[in-house]
């Protein structure tokens, strides 16, 4: 069983379009994120949720909606999308919030805006 | 700010010790300093995690002097499959409890040859 699990693992779309990604963890834990990395690698944490309430809220276009069903799943909904959104997006979690804990991710998913 | 640095690329040969390091000289008194490892196509795999002096797993070690302004990634024997880029975070305290937010810099892009 796969720990994170995030769908779909590609979205191809056009500019303007809104898309979702969908994540959901089995670990039991209480945190998830979403995260951003761009063409150079870089990671950028966008949003976390501990136990369904927000408590990351990085500057982020609003375009990007984040939301928490339950304590497993946290979606990520993208509306108007442009062409800088194209990324890779991770999903992640963690048995608690905090910078020391151990953090566990999905497989990403490729999102590419044409 | 809890920023880290570490070299951008380094290469080595199979079977070698390979030692990455990291600097961070504002790490916090509270914080952990923590490695991932990731995979082209794959999310970010936790390694390590370290607070002072050595930590060791079955994967690594993690030097941490006394100053906690820096830490050593230590890859025993490295194999081709160890061909990665690796992370070295610190926590960065966020308002007050254990909210933090984790600062991922550009990694150290590792290549093993044969």
């Amino acid at each position: 069983d796969t720990a994170v699990s995030q769908t779909p693992k590609y979205l191809v779309t056009q500019m303007g379009n809104d898309k979702s990604i969908k994540c959901e963890q089995n670990l039991g834990h209480d945190t998830m994120y979403w995260y951003k990395q761009d063409s150079k690698k870089f990671l950028k944490i966008m949003f976390s949720y501990n136990n369904k309430e927000l408590i990351i809220n990085e500057t982020v276009p609003n375009r990007f909606s984040p939301k928490s069903p339950d304590k497993a799943h946290l979606n990520l909904h993208i509306n108007s999308l442009e062409l800088g959104d194209s990324a890779v997006y991770f999903c992640a979690s963690s048995l608690l919030p905090g910078g020391g804990e151990k953090l566990f991710f999905g497989s990403g998913t490729q999102l590419s805006v044409l | 700010l809890a920023k880290t640095t570490q070299p951008i690329s380094m290469d080595s040969y199979e079977g070698q010790e390979v030692n990455i390091t990291c600097s961070h000289n504002n790490i916090a008194t509270n914080d952990y300093i923590t490695w991932y490892q990731q995979f082209p196509s794959q999310g970010p795999r936790f390694i390590i995690q370290g607070y002072k002096t050595k930590v060791t797993n079955e994967v690594a070690s993690l030097f941490i002097p006394a100053d906690r302004k820096s830490s050593t990634l230590s890859l025993p024997r490295v194999s081709l499959s160890d061909t990665a880029v690796y992370y070295c975070l610190v926590g960065e305290p966020l308002n007050a409890g254990n909210n933090r937010k984790l600062i991922w810099g550009l990694g150290t892009s590792l290549a093993v040859n044969p």
